[in-house]
């Protein structure tokens, strides 16, 4: 089965500088997707940023990007100039990318990490 | 496009009683899932619809139960509530229902019991 681990269960990063948070999984498949998902005080889970393990280059939006390492399993994401609005928390996720019958196709999330950003 | 409404966003509930939770996905979406978040377990997933059929399961008692409607409206129902059922139940919708494909969240509906 699949596993999703983030170990820092909480960061803090000063407004402006830049942070990246730890993300492991593993996985016996060679093809799956990987995402990083913020959740503000609103609840609203918001895609952040998306992986396809196929792809060796890493993802890039505005001032997130992810550090992807597919033989080490290791998918980081730094953040860059860091807001007041991106204090949140953080979750990792993995789907796989086929689908086998009786065997869901479901987001597997990591336990989050809780990102303060101070002023 | 209006974005995935859940209703109610907030419910209190005894042990016992049972409750159903309400998800619109985004217009023109076919595929919904249901996710339960608590502090203790995280985020698991309950159910998956597509077109009305449900196609992926959770590892969920059976006193978690869902349907889909022909406009892609969800409901989920939790029967013989207990104690360890308060949760944030997050509802998302996707155009298809790939894999590689984004998921769009509501804000959830945080159930209480009592």
């Amino acid at each position: 089965a699949q596993t999703v681990t983030q170990s820092q269960p909480e960061m803090s990063v000063q407004e402006a500088e830049t942070v990246t948070l730890s993300c492991t999984y593993d996985t016996s498949e060679s093809d799956y997707y990987l995402f990083w998902y913020k959740q503000p005080p609103s609840r609203q889970m918001i895609l952040v940023i998306r992986q396809e393990a196929y792809k060796q280059q890493n993802a890039t939006e505005n001032r997130f990007s992810v550090n992807f390492q597919k033989a080490a399993k290791s998918f980081s994401l730094k953040i860059s100039d860091s807001q007041l609005g991106d204090a949140a928390m953080y979750f990792c996720a993995y789907r796989r990318a086929v689908y086998i019958s009786g065997n869901t196709g479901k987001l597997i999330f990591g336990q989050g990490t809780t990102l303060q950003v101070k002023p | 496009k209006a974005g995935v409404t859940q209703t109610p966003r907030y419910l209190i509930k005894t042990r016992g009683q049972q409750v159903t939770l309400s998800c619109s996905p985004i217009s023109g979406h076919r595929s919904v899932s249901w996710y339960q978040q608590t502090p203790g377990q995280g985020l698991q997933f309950l159910f998956e619809y597509f077109s009305e059929t449900q196609r992926n399961k959770g590892n969920f008692p059976g006193r978690f139960s869902g349907r889909q409607f022909s406009n892609s409206r969800s409901e989920m129902n939790v029967s013989t509530l207990e104690l360890g059922d308060s949760a944030l139940y997050l509802c998302a919708s996707s155009p298809e229902g790939a894999l590689g494909e984004k998921l769009f969240f509501g804000s959830g509906t945080q159930l209480s019991v009592l």
